[in-house]
């Protein structure tokens, strides 16, 4: 399975700033996901992030709030943009490298506090 | 409306004995069933999963059963072990969304085994 990292492991951010969050992959991946975990919830694909395109959102979820890069096979960004408290959670990438590529293999996360 | 449902937030089993954990789903489409498993700032692990194809899937001390008429599956540990404490995630997929990477997760049973 791949070994995936992120940064920050976790931020305390001002409402209205923005985060960008990084996800960077032992070996290189087609596809990208990343998630969101509010508290006491569970876990909510935000995008998926092929390399070469633009991602593809899930519906709730906007280009303008959620900026991704993609530039290369092994990296990825998300942008949290103009922060408010309801944006704190646990920020999680991952990739699918399984049979079928449905099994997921996820990051260790970041969690963002918004005050 | 949540699709995958765990109903029981948190489970206690002693030391040596079965743990069951259960997962009910409501969308007939969902073809392929994951199981993670989740530490404290740590992302999910991938533990087990079963396509619906088959009804058992069997991994050392961890068994899947999925009841496809029933909308349930269940994850089995025997012997349960205290480094089995931790959060475990079910979650469905289906290709029928041509989404790959769309994977439904539940909010989580928490696990403690007790030595």
């Amino acid at each position: 399975s791949a070994v995936i990292s992120q940064k920050p492991s976790r931020d305390i951010c001002q409402r209205g700033t923005s985060l960008t969050i990084q996800c960077q992959v032992d070996s290189q991946v087609t596809m990208m996901f990343w998630y969101r975990q509010q508290p006491g919830q569970s876990l909510t694909l935000i995008a998926t992030a092929n390399q070469g395109s633009e991602a593809t959102y899930e519906s709730g979820f906007v280009i303008d709030k959620f900026p991704i890069s993609r530039p290369n096979l092994t990296f990825s960004t998300l942008t949290v943009s103009n922060m408010s408290p309801e944006d704190s959670s646990i920020y999680l990438c991952s990739t699918a490298t399984g049979t079928g590529g449905l099994e997921q293999y996820f990051g260790p996360g970041t969690r963002l506090t918004v005050t | 409306d949540q699709q995958v449902k765990q109903n029981s937030p948190s489970l206690s089993v002693q030391e040596g004995r079965i743990s069951i954990l259960n997962c009910d789903y409501t969308n007939s489409m969902f073809d392929y069933f994951l199981w993670y498993k989740k530490y404290p700032a740590e992302g999910p692990t991938f533990l087990i999963s079963i396509s619906s194809i088959k009804d058992k899937n069997e991994d050392g001390r961890f068994t899947v059963f999925l009841n496809k008429s029933a909308k349930h599956l269940s994850l089995h540990i025997v012997p349960s072990q205290p480094g089995d404490s931790a959060v475990y995630f079910c979650a469905a997929s289906g290709t029928y969304g041509g989404s790959q990477g769309n994977l439904i997760f539940g909010k989580g049973t928490k696990l403690s085994v007790k030595p």
